[in-house]
């Protein structure tokens, strides 16, 4: 077990519906990061958030967003679903900032299965 | 940005026998290397990582090196056994900017070990 725990674990919804995806990251770490796993792509990085604040964009949709609550639970929110956004959905997490020569080791959660029917 | 190729796709091997999985990057500053061990309806779990000051490390039949200069690095899993099935991901983490601490992934290889 991570520590990092995502809820739910398996999502079916329809094309153009809206979803929430939760993410408790482990005991003390203040980094969270969210990943999309597809077939075609791998493992695409999407969002990093810090403390409470975005730290890093990778190729996350503009129907995509994602925020990180004072507790430091996180939530990613899909919006206007399509077809193509079925996919593993992993949320991880690290210790601290890398910017100050934390140990960017980050412990990935079971992930969400989202399936768009 | 950071560009991560993984090669095989697929290996199998007989138990007992060793499995090597190699990985390149594309990004000269890149200095955090994590492999990852994925099973089915898993999430990812680091298994073993090296960061660029070190040139080779060792964790029990698990062993990952790192070639700086010809910018590639590889996992290597000695008497292997079923339960190393899975799927092993290597990735690269780069200080860069806005990049900071993000993990570039490669597409997996699917490590099969047969009895």
């Amino acid at each position: 077990d991570s520590g990092v725990t995502q809820t739910p674990k398996h999502l079916i919804t329809a094309t153009g519906q809206r979803v929430t995806l939760r993410c408790s990251p482990r005991s003390g770490d203040l980094s969270v990061y969210w990943y999309q796993q597809s077939l075609d792509q791998g493992l695409q990085f999407l969002i990093q958030y810090y403390n409470g604040e975005e730290r890093a964009k990778g190729n996350i949709l503009e129907r995509f967003s994602a925020q990180q609550f004072p507790d430091l639970h996180s939530e990613l929110n899909l919006s206007s679903l399509e077809l193509g956004d079925s996919a593993l959905y992993f949320c991880a997490s690290s210790a601290g900032d890398e910017g100050v020569r934390a140990k960017n080791i980050q412990y990935f959660g079971a992930g969400t299965r989202l399936s768009v029917l | 940005g950071e560009n991560v190729e993984q090669h095989p796709s697929t290996l199998s091997v007989q138990e007992g026998d060793s499995a090597v999985i190699k990985c390149t990057y594309s990004d000269s500053a890149s200095n955090y290397f994590p492999w990852y061990k994925q099973e089915l309806g898993k999430g990812p779990q680091l298994i073993i990582d090296i960061r660029s000051n070190v040139g080779e490390k060792k964790d029990q039949r698990i062993a990952v090196t790192l070639n700086k200069t010809a910018k590639h690095f590889s996992l290597h899993i000695t008497e292997t056994q079923p339960e190393d099935s899975a799927v092993y991901f290597c990735a690269a983490s780069s200080p860069r900017g806005s990049t900071l601490g993000r993990l570039y992934f490669g597409r997996g290889t699917q490590l099969t070990v047969w009895p």
